[in-house]
């Protein structure tokens, strides 16, 4: 079956940029999708690449895609403290019908 | 716009009780629709899936069941509740492009 993996944790000073990784095994995914959780809340939807897109970049966030590894990245550039939260990556999956196959999630720590 | 809400956000039961935890969306019609549960460690897991009123997809055999009985409403519920149903439960919507929008969550805890 599908499978997503990420690293569970990063830590960053306020004002470095932040990578956050991510790997996919379905070749078939359309859709790549980056979700931000803040502590007690639900997924906020932060961006989306098609795949037959490299790169996508909306404003602090660039999204890097290399399809030929099954690697997606998200960066944000000049990270906040209010940037701290779990960043989860996930592929869509077409099995008969819409699901989201979504990876551990990434923790990200920003220290001032 | 679309909204999506859950209700209560926070709930504790004992165990053996029955739950209810309802999800309504607003400013769509006909949504697919989405219940998961994700427990301390972390991740998400999909418990049911929705594609119209009455049709419901388990994703995982457990004690709860799922039911939609108005267009834009998914009910998460169990008769029994056990321990291990302690966990935040998240209801979402399908966009256009396969995206889903999430609601705000209900911590349930099992004592």
């Amino acid at each position: 079956g599908e499978d997503v993996e990420q690293s569970l944790f990063l830590s960053v000073r306020e004002g470095d940029s932040s990578v956050i990784n991510c790997t996919y095994t379905d070749s078939s995914s359309t859709y790549l999708y980056w979700y931000k959780q803040e502590p007690g809340a639900g997924l906020q939807l932060l961006t989306y690449i098609f795949s037959n897109m490299d790169m996508k970049q909306d404003q602090r966030l660039t999204v890097l895609l290399n399809k030929k590894d099954k690697h997606l990245s998200l960066r944000i550039a000049d990270t906040q403290t209010g940037d701290s939260a779990i960043y989860f990556c996930a592929e869509s999956s077409y099995s008969g019908y819409s699901t989201l196959t979504f990876g551990k999630g990434t923790m990200l720590l920003v220290s001032p | 716009s679309q909204t999506i809400h859950q209700w209560p956000a926070t709930l504790v039961q004992p165990v053996g009780s029955p739950l209810s935890l309802e999800c309504t969306v607003e400013g769509t019609s006909n949504p697919n629709l989405y219940w998961y549960r994700q427990a301390a460690g972390r991740g998400l897991q999909l418990l049911f899936y929705s594609v119209g009123i009455g049709q419901i997809s388990s994703e995982v055999p457990q004690n709860l069941s799922a039911s939609r009985p108005q267009d834009r409403q998914f009910i998460l519920s169990s008769k029994k509740l056990l321990l291990s149903d302690s966990g935040f439960y998240l209801c979402a919507w399908k966009g256009t492009g396969g995206e889903q929008y999430f609601g705000p969550g209900t911590r349930l805890t099992v004592t």
